[in-house]
């Protein structure tokens, strides 16, 4: 069945990076793009970015001003979200999800980044 | 980008009743490329219609979505114990893919 596996909670001191991970498993990942949607606390759920595994492609949501970055990780089937330059806005359960033919059909479990002094 | 308004914001319903949940896009959205999700505390999303009018896989028919251009609704015919929850709607035709901020509704 399919599933995405995100990496534990996270957390940083203002200023750092984190690095949040979601390995992908149980359909053909080639023909799929996996997405990072982000919800801090109370808060809607905010899209940042999606990654093409089949041929690599990004994109990102502007209002992270490049702060992200997303790879793909092809031995490891694995999905990576960074984010740098932390601030305590940017405190929030990270997901992943999977885009076959447009909405985002499964999610990772999430993962909560905390950043605090 | 796209700005989705969603209303109301709380709704207070009793199981049985008849939920409505309104979605409104400050563009009209091509090809109907409108989503809704629930989520749970503690939990991920779970999609429950896409193409405005679709049922993702295992959801049940007492949900359905309608809607085109800009207004979208999405109706849960008779709210049984596990619909309450926090609805979002999403729009995919366009990048930045944006979110609505979400209908809880909550047992009356």
């Amino acid at each position: 069945q399919v599933q995405l596996v995100q990496s534990g909670a996270e957390v940083r001191k203002p200023g750092a990076s984190v690095k949040v991970s979601c390995k992908a498993s149980g359909y053909s990942i080639g023909k799929s793009v996996i997405h990072w949607v982000r919800q801090a606390p109370g808060q809607r759920l905010e899209w940042m970015g999606w990654i093409t595994p089949g041929n690599g492609n990004t994109r990102y949501s502007q209002r992270f001003q490049g702060r992200d970055t997303i790879t793909w990780d092809r031995s490891a089937s694995t999905a990576y979200m960074e984010l740098s330059s932390l601030t305590s806005e940017d405190t929030a359960i990270y997901f992943c999800a999977r885009e076959v033919l447009g909405p985002l059909d499964y999610w990772g479990q999430g993962t909560l980044v905390t950043v605090s002094s | 980008e796209i700005v989705l308004t969603q209303s109301p914001g709380t709704v207070s319903l009793s199981p049985g009743e008849r939920a409505t949940l309104s979605c409104r896009t400050s563009q009209s959205l091509s090809s109907s490329y409108l989503a809704w999700y629930q989520q749970k505390p503690g939990q991920a999303p779970r999609l429950l219609i896409y193409g405005a009018s679709s049922r993702a896989t295992g959801i049940p028919d007492r949900f359905s979505g309608s809607g085109s251009g800009t207004d979208f609704t999405l109706t849960i015919s008779s709210l049984e114990p596990e619909d309450f929850a926090v609805y979002y709607c999403q729009q995919y035709g366009s990048s930045p893919r944006t979110f609505g901020q979400g209908t809880k509704v909550e047992i009356k």
